[in-house]
């Protein structure tokens, strides 16, 4: 049974500061997900990522994959107080389209 | 694109009371799924159907849940009786087999008294 791990499950930070969201996940899986949701809204697909290595970046977010160590990090650069949002990560353990398992969100609150 | 369209946004009923969710995917997308969110569970997938046909409903909680999918443009899940234990936001998910990135309606959110 597929599993994945989000930590930390809640951040704070200074706006202007990196930091780094973690997502672990037990058994193979050919893809990997980042989603965004705000408070009372909907899911926001950010990222896919395909294979090992890939690195995907969209304005201050980056996000890596390594399939070998089972690891997908969320890099937030320079923290704005519009990033501010629960963050998942999902992986589907089947090929083509199949359902996602999610972690369990990172909640980040970006201070002034 | 209208994006995944689900009704109705909010629905509170009580107990005892027969509950049905609607869908509509994306024009195009031949899978569709269906998610539950609450606070102590997280997201859990209930059920999913490429082509209209179910694959996977081990995430069903009991047998008061059912889902059907007539058309590729249309789908319920259907919860009956509701219980308490059912509130939470219920979300439609679609996409096209291949690439993977499923697109979420806006969810409904379910409170059962």
């Amino acid at each position: 049974e597929l599993k994945v791990e989000q930590n930390p499950l809640f951040l704070s930070m200074q706006e202007g500061k990196n930091y780094t969201i973690y997502c672990n996940y037990s058994t193979t899986s050919d893809r990997l997900y980042w989603y965004r949701q705000d408070p009372g809204k909907s899911l926001e697909s950010l990222f896919v990522l395909l294979s090992n290595g890939a690195v995907k970046q969209e304005g201050r977010l980056m996000a890596s994959l390594d399939t070998k160590a089972r690891l997908s990090t969320l890099h937030i650069t320079a923290a704005v107080h519009d990033l501010s949002a629960t963050y998942f990560c999902a992986a589907n353990s089947g090929g083509g389209a199949d359902g996602l398992t999610f972690g369990k969100g990172t909640h980040l609150i970006i201070q002034p | 694109d209208a994006g995944v369209i689900q009704s109705p946004r909010h629905e509170v009923t009580e107990m005892g009371q027969e509950v049905t969710l609607r869908c509509k995917p994306i024009s195009g997308h031949n899978s569709l799924f269906w998610y539950r969110q609450t606070m102590m569970r997280g997201l859990e997938l209930l059920i999913y159907f490429n082509n209209n046909v179910p694959i996977d409903d081990s995430g069903m909680p009991e047998d008061r849940f059912s889902a059907k999918m007539p058309n590729a443009s249309f789908s319920t899940l259907k919860i009956q009786p509701s219980e308490p234990r059912d509130s939470a936001v219920y979300f439609c998910a679609s996409t096209t087999s291949g690439f993977g990135v499923q697109y979420f309606g806006p969810g409904t959110r379910l409170t059962v008294l």
